[in-house]
């Protein structure tokens, strides 16, 4: 799993339903990111966080919010979900002190909302 | 509009074959990945290149970087259908924000 751990891998939610996906990494790394993956839209960043205590939004931050309570732990949060955030959810971990942006991934949280 | 194109978007090919997939933008990258995913798992990390006109290989894949650093190519020689899966680029830019920004991918699909 790259040092990556998704949960939980899939759910089903209604429309309004709030739900916390959780990632957490075992490599100590600072940055952690979440994507969100549709056909033919390739990965879109959501959120991140370069180092613990801070976040960034990413490409496509309404609807979501995040919390990076400790270094190893990146949770996502759906406050009021909608049917436009059924997706597949990635969570990645970026290598400290790594010059290039090289990401190792989660095996993803598959979301459907009715 | 996506930041990074890449062409083609679906693939079929027969085992054997050679293929090239393409990864275009208008956007000069600092540095360009390719990842390959397969179904119900997440990307993982093939190459990264970094300097422009750069070319690297893994065993049957080459790599290349545009000399100006903005597309990039990947090069398939006789095609297994272990290479069957989603192959995606994604690029960063000097922007001083350390994020990824993906391309939609190209589904490849390997008959035997």
């Amino acid at each position: 799993n790259a040092g990556v751990t998704q949960t939980p891998k899939f759910q089903v939610l209604k429309t309004g339903q709030s739900m916390t996906l959780q990632c957490a990494q075992d490599m100590n790394h600072n940055s952690m990111y979440w994507y969100r993956q549709d056909p033919g839209m390739g990965l879109r960043l959501i959120y991140y966080s370069a180092s613990e205590g801070t976040t960034d939004k990413g490409e496509v931050p309404n609807g979501y919010n995040v919390s990076r309570l400790n270094k190893r732990e990146f949770s996502l949060r759906l406050e009021s979900a909608a049917p436009s955030q059924t997706s597949v959810y990635f969570c990645a971990r970026r290598r400290t002190g790594a010059l290039t942006g090289e990401l190792f991934f989660g095996e993803g949280s598959r979301l459907t909302v009715l | 509009t996506q930041l990074l194109e890449q062409s083609p978007q679906f693939l079929s090919i027969q085992e054997g074959e050679n293929l090239t997939v393409y990864c275009n933008s208008s956007s000069v990258f600092s540095s360009l990945q390719w990842y390959r995913q397969e179904p119900g798992e997440g990307p993982v990390l093939l190459v990264t290149v970094v300097t422009g006109g750069e070319v690297k290989k893994l065993k049957r894949l080459t790599f290349q970087f545009g000399d100006a650093r903005k597309d990039s190519s990947l090069h398939i020689t006789a095609a297994q259908p272990g290479d069957t899966g989603l192959y995606l680029c994604a690029g960063e830019r000097d922007t001083g924000r350390r994020a990824l920004t993906f391309g939609s991918g190209t589904r490849l699909q390997v008959q035997p």
